[in-house]
């Protein structure tokens, strides 16, 4: 059963305009989320993350929303940009679990100039 | 900078060989994960290990082994490689201790793409 849930395979956005991912969660227990971005041929890097106790956090042209009554976090990139093509994870942990992340399957992203 | 390391970034093995993917992180971290990364499926965890000589299964251990002589160090075993092993292998680490305290990222290596013929 899929705990965490990214229903957009991919998406298309032209530069400069807004790319918004989505991300849904079953698991209520779960308290911190996190985004992560991945090239090709490289190794994830950690781009911003959210406690369960905000709703909105932001980092530069990154911001994160999460709405924890709906069980949905969503990863806004205003303006968006050719080099931010890449697919995007969705991760999610509690208190407790040892740092076990448990990821979405990705949303692979397309920016076009 | 947080530096993880993986031995390899390619490697072709024939069906039935014994593999062993290194991983080497130099931050002093306390947990460290191994997982594979198909299309379609994201990042499914096989092995992480919260201590020295501590292992616990993840989502997918079946086929594989871990060992953690070292703290910094975390190598994944395929016992007898087989075509559906064939994936991008990934290892991360993470500051956070057993007891569940401390950051929740996770710091990645640059993954292994192992193909199994």
């Amino acid at each position: 059963d899929q705990q965490v849930k990214q229903n957009s395979p991919s998406l298309s956005v032209q530069e400069g305009r807004i790319s918004i991912l989505n991300c849904d969660y079953t698991n209520s227990m779960f308290d911190y989320f996190l985004w992560y971005k991945k090239y090709p041929a490289e190794g994830p890097t950690f781009l911003i993350s959210i406690s369960s106790i905000k709703d909105k956090n932001e980092d530069g042209r990154f911001t994160v929303f999460l709405n924890k009554s709906a069980k949905h976090l969503s990863l806004h990139i205003v303006p968006s940009q050719p080099g931010d093509s890449a697919v995007y994870f969705c991760a999610a942990t509690r208190g407790g679990s040892q740092g076990n992340l448990i990821f979405g399957k990705g949303t692979k992203l397309s920016v076009k100039p | 900078d947080v530096k993880v390391t993986q031995s390899s970034r390619y490697l072709v093995k024939r069906t039935g060989e014994k593999v062993f993917l290194e991983c080497v992180q130099d931050m002093d971290h306390e947990n460290m994960f191994w997982y594979r990364q198909d299309p379609g499926l994201g990042l499914r965890l096989i092995y992480f290990s919260y201590d020295v000589k501590m292992k616990e299964k993840g989502d997918i251990p079946e086929g594989y082994s871990v060992s953690r002589e070292k703290k910094e160090r975390f190598s994944l075993i395929l016992e007898s490689a087989s075509t559906n092993q064939t994936s991008m292998y990934l290892c991360a680490s993470s500051l956070m201790g057993w007891r569940g305290t401390g950051p929740h990222e996770q710091f990645f290596g640059p993954g292994t793409r192992l193909t199994v013929l």
